[in-house]
């Protein structure tokens, strides 16, 4: 156990509709890390929040945002969905936001499936 | 921009026998470089990282890998394999970006052995 906890761990829904993923943090962690992992993509980085700020982004469409709450934890919507946003996302967290040179810890991730 | 490439998309070994699960990197400055294993339907664990120091570099459940700076290679190797070392493989290196490290995964290694 990670320490990182995700919710839910599995979502069906149609095209066209909007969800929420959740995640909460190791105690202690200030930095979020958002992750897409799909067959034909791997794992690709979306988003980091270093406590309660946005610190990077990558490859995170226009119609996917996140945010970081005061208590740490953390949520990313995806709207509009497409039959390609089917993937697992999965939330990390670690201590450190600037020059980290640390490992993540990973939740098991949210399966996303859109009909 | 940094990358990561697992060449080979599958390796078979059987019990008993050494394992090479093979990295190799690009990446400006120092590179930060890492290995974490995924089994179904979890979520990345950490096994081992080298940031600086030895070339070779000891983690979890007997894995070990040796950073070699020529050949820009980070090779996860194991003496004897395990049944239950079968799961998916990623090599990670970080960079920089926003202000913060943010990791980037190869597609992953599935490493499958065999009784």
């Amino acid at each position: 156990d990670s320490g990182v906890t995700q919710t839910p761990k599995h979502l069906i829904t149609a095209t066209g509709q909007r969800v929420t993923l959740r995640c909460s943090p190791r105690s202690g962690d200030l930095s979020v890390y958002w992750y897409q992992q799909s067959l034909d993509q791997g794992l690709q980085f979306l988003i980091q929040y270093y406590n309660g700020e946005e610190r990077a982004k990558g490859n995170i469409l226009e119609r996917f945002s996140a945010q970081q709450f005061p208590d740490l934890h953390s949520e990313l919507n995806l709207s509009s969905l497409e039959l390609g946003d089917s993937a697992l996302y999965f939330c990390a967290s670690n201590p450190v936001g600037t020059g980290n040179t640390g490992e993540l810890f990973f939740g098991e991730g949210s399966r996303l499936t859109v009909l | 921009a940094q990358s990561v490439a697992q060449p080979e998309d599958q390796v078979n070994v059987a019990e008993g026998n050494p394992l090479t699960v093979k990295c190799t990197y690009s990446v400006s400055g120092n590179p930060y470089l890492f290995w974490y294993v995924q089994y179904p339907n979890r979520g990345l664990q950490f096994l081992l990282k080298y940031i600086t120091g030895d070339n070779l570099v000891k983690g979890s459940y007997g894995f070990e890998a040796e950073f070699n700076k020529s050949q820009t290679s980070f090779h996860l190797k194991k003496p004897s394999a395990l049944v239950s070392d079968s799961a998916l493989y990623f090599c990670a290196v970080n960079s920089l970006g926003g202000g913060s490290y943010i990791p980037t995964f190869g597609r992953g290694t599935s490493l499958i052995v065999h009784p």
